[in-house]
């Protein structure tokens, strides 16, 4: 399996400019998460989807920030307009549906997306 | 509300040292998973270990082991003889009945020849 998919995997972009970050979770796993790492806060839970329709977007810091999932193997986060305080690493993750008595099973992290706003 | 608490900000040791990092973590949930994961220097996070909360059974792994004690609310991993390779930060997770996950602010591990 190849894993997560995020790219690009790297972005620099100006102050004002409209960023899209995207992700492909494992095959089979109908969660995903949009994480965000930055020195001062930690890892971020952004936003989830299950089965492709939003759980919780409370992380989400603005509504400068936006998510989608189209189907079951694709989903984007974008920023527009971008901030240099927007400037973090983005994770995306995927797992599976746990059995009954298992609501939580493992995540799986892409490689993460290095966003820099200058 | 979960709340996972990662008091060691960072920890420095020699290569063979042991080294125990701690995880402290709050969860009104009566199931629940905890995780470690590793972030090395380049970057990406690696998976180490899930236990659910009916598990207390201690877990080894090589030369990492992980002490469950639901007692206390902790899960807290050790290292046995560290190497240099061992220099990461290292993050505990809780993952409850909501399905999300809550992440400690992580354990910065450095390992010296």
């Amino acid at each position: 399996d190849a894993g997560v998919i995020q790219s690009p995997r790297h972005e620099v972009t100006e102050m004002g400019q409209e960023v899209t970050l995207r992700c492909k979770p494992i095959s089979g796993h109908d969660y995903l998460f949009w994480y965000r790492q930055t020195m001062m806060r930690g890892l971020e839970l952004l936003i989830y989807f299950n089965n492709n329709v939003p759980i919780d977007d409370s992380g989400m810091p603005e509504d400068r920030f936006s998510a989608k999932m189209p189907n079951a193997s694709f989903s984007t986060l974008k920023i527009q307009p971008s901030e240099p305080r927007d400037s973090a690493v983005y994770f995306c993750a995927s797992r599976p549906t746990g059995t009954p008595k298992r609501t939580s099973e493992t995540q799986y992290f892409g490689p993460g997306t290095r966003l820099l706003v200058l | 509300a979960q709340k996972v608490t990662q008091a060691q900000t960072e920890i420095s040791v020699v290569e063979k040292e042991d080294v125990t990092l701690d995880c402290v973590y709050e969860t009104r949930d009566t199931t629940y998973y905890l995780f470690w994961y590793k972030q090395p220097p380049s970057g990406e996070l690696v998976f180490l270990i899930r236990r659910n909360s009916f598990d207390e059974q201690n877990e080894i792994s090589g030369r990492y082991s992980w002490n469950f004690q639901k007692s206390t609310s902790s899960f807290n991993f050790t290292i046995t003889a560290s190497q240099v390779v061992d220099s990461a930060v290292y993050f505990c997770a809780l993952s409850g009945n909501a399905g999300k996950s809550t992440f400690g602010d992580g354990t910065t591990l450095t390992v010296k020849p």
